[in-house]
């Protein structure tokens, strides 16, 4: 049974980046693609960005170039950096795997997601 | 983007009712649409996807129809783990989410 488990730290400083993971078990990371969404009492729902298992990758016009998606295969995992976070980056950040061959569909497993604050 | 909205934002009802929830679409879209039910501190969970499939192993009291703009999940007879916030996601351009509707026990 595919389970996916995101990982990273909790708390974040203003103006730093977020750095989070998701490991991949039960299942292969290939032929697939990924994505990251968030959840935050202000705005809901959010997809972040996603990527294929070769790299490549697709983000919210909304984030601008702040998102950074990345893969690593060989560990089963992939991974979201968030640069030059604010308050309004505060959320439960969750990972996820797309239906079928493409990153336009839905999402059909999620993480459990992790609460990321950020705080000086 | 494809801005979505739903309605109502909060829905009272009892058990055996038969329930419906509305997503309407800022433009005309494909039939690329997904429907969840969130519990809370859970995922979300997809019950319908291309707006009228249903996920293997979701009931079949939930069902999902539409076209163009105006989307619907329908539950046909609301039983009590139902009780939830339901949000749509359509996937015709970028991916964005309904803002949610909760079902709240009358």
């Amino acid at each position: 049974q595919l389970q996916l488990q995101e990982s990273g730290p909790g708390l974040v400083k203003p103006s730093e980046a977020l750095s989070l993971t998701c490991t991949v078990s039960g299942g292969s990371i290939s032929s697939d693609y990924w994505g990251w969404i968030r959840q935050s009492p202000g705005k809901g729902l959010e997809w972040i960005g996603s990527i294929y298992y070769i790299g490549s990758s697709y983000h919210n016009p909304s984030l601008k170039s702040r998102v950074t998606v990345f893969v690593d295969a060989s560990k089963k995992s992939f991974s979201l950096k968030l640069s030059s976070v604010t308050a309004a980056d505060s959320a439960v950040y969750y990972c996820a795997r797309h239906r079928g061959n493409s990153w336009y569909t839905d999402f059909q497993h999620w993480g459990q997601g992790t609460l990321v604050t950020v705080s000086a | 983007d494809i801005q979505m909205t739903q309605s109502p934002s909060t829905l009272s009802a009892s058990v055996g009712d038969r329930v419906t929830i509305t997503c309407r679409a800022s433009q005309s879209m494909r039939s690329w649409l997904a429907w969840y039910q969130q519990k809370p501190g859970k995922a979300p969970k997809v019950l319908i996807y291309d707006a009228s499939n249903l996920e293997s192993g979701v009931p079949s009291r939930f069902s999902g129809s539409g076209s163009g703009t105006e989307f619907t999940l329908t539950i046909s007879s609301l039983q009590p783990e139902d009780f939830a916030t339901y949000y749509c996601q359509q996937y015709d351009s970028y991916l964005t989410f309904g803002q949610g509707t909760k079902v709240e026990i009358k």
